[in-house]
C-alpha cells in the first residue's frame, strides 16, 4: 500500500537554527507533493506544493522543499527558525492527476525555544 | 470572506446514535474532502468529491457516508458510531484543475463517541 512516511515526529530548536524534516513516500507513478502546516488550534495551511518542474520550490514564510525523485523525498527546509514556526507540519502525497486521493504522513512537531 | 464552514464544532454522543456533521464552503469548488486526525496517525482522508454527485473512498471510509447532492455542501455521515470514530474531523476543499489538493480547510469537528 501507498504511504508517506515522516521520519522525525518531535523536533526540538532554538531560535535561528537550521531546519529540515524528511519526508519519503513508497509509490513509483507520478505524484503530487505538499507541506502542510497546522498552527497550535488552527487548521491546516498549505506551505508549499511541487506538481513538476524545477525540483525546489519555494513557500511561504521562508520555507522551501526539494523534491528528489531518486530517493522518493520531499524534504521541508527553513535556514532560520522563529518561534512562531512551532507547530505541527504534514507532509502529503496525492498519487496521480486524476484522482483527489490524498495521502498524508504522520505529522512532525516542531517546537521552537526562544 | 472565502471559507469552509462545519457544524457542529463540538459534540459528545454515545454509540449508535445517528449523527450527521455538515460542511459547507462558499467559494464555488468543485473538489470536497473529510479526514480524520488522530494523534500519531497524521490526517487520513475518509471520503472525496471530485464533483456533485461523484464520490469516492479515500484510506479509511468503513464506518462512513458521504454525499454531495450540490456544489457547496459535503455532509459526512455516521450511521451508527462506535468509540473508535472518537477523532478530530476536517473538512477540506479546493478548486479541481489540476486535481484537488486540498487548500482550504475548516476549522475541525471533535467527536467524542462514548
Amino acid at each position: 500500500a501507498q504511504s508517506v512516511s515522516q521520519h522525525n515526529h518531535h523536533v526540538i530548536l532554538s531560535e535561528a537554527a537550521s531546519l529540515e524534516l524528511g519526508c519519503n513516500y513508497s509509490y513509483g507513478g507520478t505524484v503530487n507533493l505538499f507541506w502542510y502546516v497546522q498552527y497550535p488550534g488552527q487548521h491546516l495551511q498549505l506551505l508549499l506544493k511541487y506538481f513538476s518542474g524545477d525540483p525546489l520550490v519555494k513557500g511561504i514564510k521562508g520555507f522551501e522543499a526539494e523534491f528528489i525523485k531518486s530517493k522518493f523525498s520531499f524534504n521541508l527546509r527553513k535556514p532560520s527558525v522563529q518561534w512562531s514556526d512551532t507547530a505541527e507540519y504534514f507532509c502529503a502525497v496525492r498519487l496521480s492527476s486524476n484522482t483527489g486521493k490524498l495521502i498524508f504522513g504522520q505529522g512532525t512537531t516542531l517546537q521552537v525555544k526562544p | 470572506e472565502a471559507q469552509v464552514t462545519q457544524n457542529p464544532r463540538y459534540l459528545i454522543t454515545v454509540t449508535g446514535k445517528k449523527l450527521t456533521v455538515t460542511c459547507s464552503q462558499n467559494m464555488n469548488h468543485e473538489y470536497m474532502s473529510w479526514y480524520r486526525q488522530d494523534p500519531g496517525l497524521g490526517l487520513r482522508q475518509i471520503y472525496y468529491s471530485m464533483n456533485v454527485e461523484v464520490t469516492d473512498k479515500g484510506d479509511v471510509p468503513e464506518g462512513y457516508k458521504v454525499s454531495r447532492k450540490e456544489k457547496r455542501n459535503f455532509p459526512l455521515i455516521l450511521e451508527s458510531p462506535s468509540p473508535n470514530q472518537t477523532s478530530l474531523y476536517f473538512c477540506a476543499s479546493s478548486p479541481t484543475s489540476p486535481g484537488g489538493q486540498p487548500q482550504h480547510f475548516g476549522d475541525g469537528t471533535r467527536l467524542s463517541i462514548l
